[in-house]
């Protein structure tokens, strides 16, 4: 069954980084784009970005420009989304969500992992 | 980045009951129209994509329709664990921006 497993609650201080792992399971990893959307405590879904796990590419919202980095180990089938010069508002649950295979659509998503941003 | 409207952004409901939620984009997306059901604590779920397409293991009392930029998502009869916050998002262009949301509430 498919199954995506993301890393645990991070804490992290204004200015800082944070990783998010996101551990697929269950198909064939190569074959599904995925994505990383957020969610501020009780607001809306947003949008992060993409990354083709074939080749590489990603794609993600204007808004990260310059400090969202998603990358990928094939070898455990694993997708990163590192986020850096971290404030307040990046304060949210992230989600990692795979891509169907003949649906533009997200079909299976991740736990969530909630970073805190916090001096 | 295209924009999707909700609404309304609350509901009240019965048990029972028929709703139905809209959403509309800023520009044309085609089909490219997907429905999320999310409860507290929890990850969204897929109910429906591409505008009308039923997605596998969601009950038949969802349907969605739509295309270009006015999409609808309707529950016939509701149930208990219907009550949650419904999601459109749209698959036509990254970003691949939701609706802010509509709460469907126990009335």
């Amino acid at each position: 069954q498919v199954q995506l497993v993301q890393s645990g609650a991070e804490v992290k201080k204004p200015g800082a980084s944070v990783k998010v792992s996101c551990k697929a399971s269950g198909y064939t990893f190569s074959s599904h784009y995925m994505h990383w959307v957020r969610q501020a405590p009780g607001q809306g879904l947003e949008w992060v970005g993409t990354m083709n796990p074939s080749g590489g590419s990603t794609r993600h919202a204007q808004k990260f420009q310059g400090r969202v980095t998603m990358t990928r180990d094939t070898s455990t089938s694993t997708v990163y989304m590192e986020l850096s010069s971290l404030r307040s508002e990046d304060t949210a649950v992230y989600y990692c969500a795979r891509v169907g295979g003949d649906i533009q659509a997200f079909d299976y998503w991740g736990q969530g992992t909630l970073v805190t941003v916090s001096s | 980045d295209i924009q999707m409207t909700q609404s309304p952004s609350s509901l009240s409901a019965s048990v029972g009951d028929r709703v139905t939620i809209t959403c509309r984009a800023s520009q044309t997306i085609s089909t490219y129209l997907n429905w999320y059901q999310q409860k507290p604590g929890k990850a969204p779920k897929l109910l429906i994509y591409t505008a009308s397409s039923l997605q596998s293991g969601v009950p038949s009392r969802f349907s969605g329709s739509g295309s270009g930029t006015d999409f609808t998502l309707t529950i016939t009869s509701l149930q208990p664990e219907d009550f949650a916050t419904y999601y459109c998002q749209q698959s036509y262009i990254t970003p691949y921006t939701f609706g802010q949301g509509t709460k469907l509430e126990i009335k």
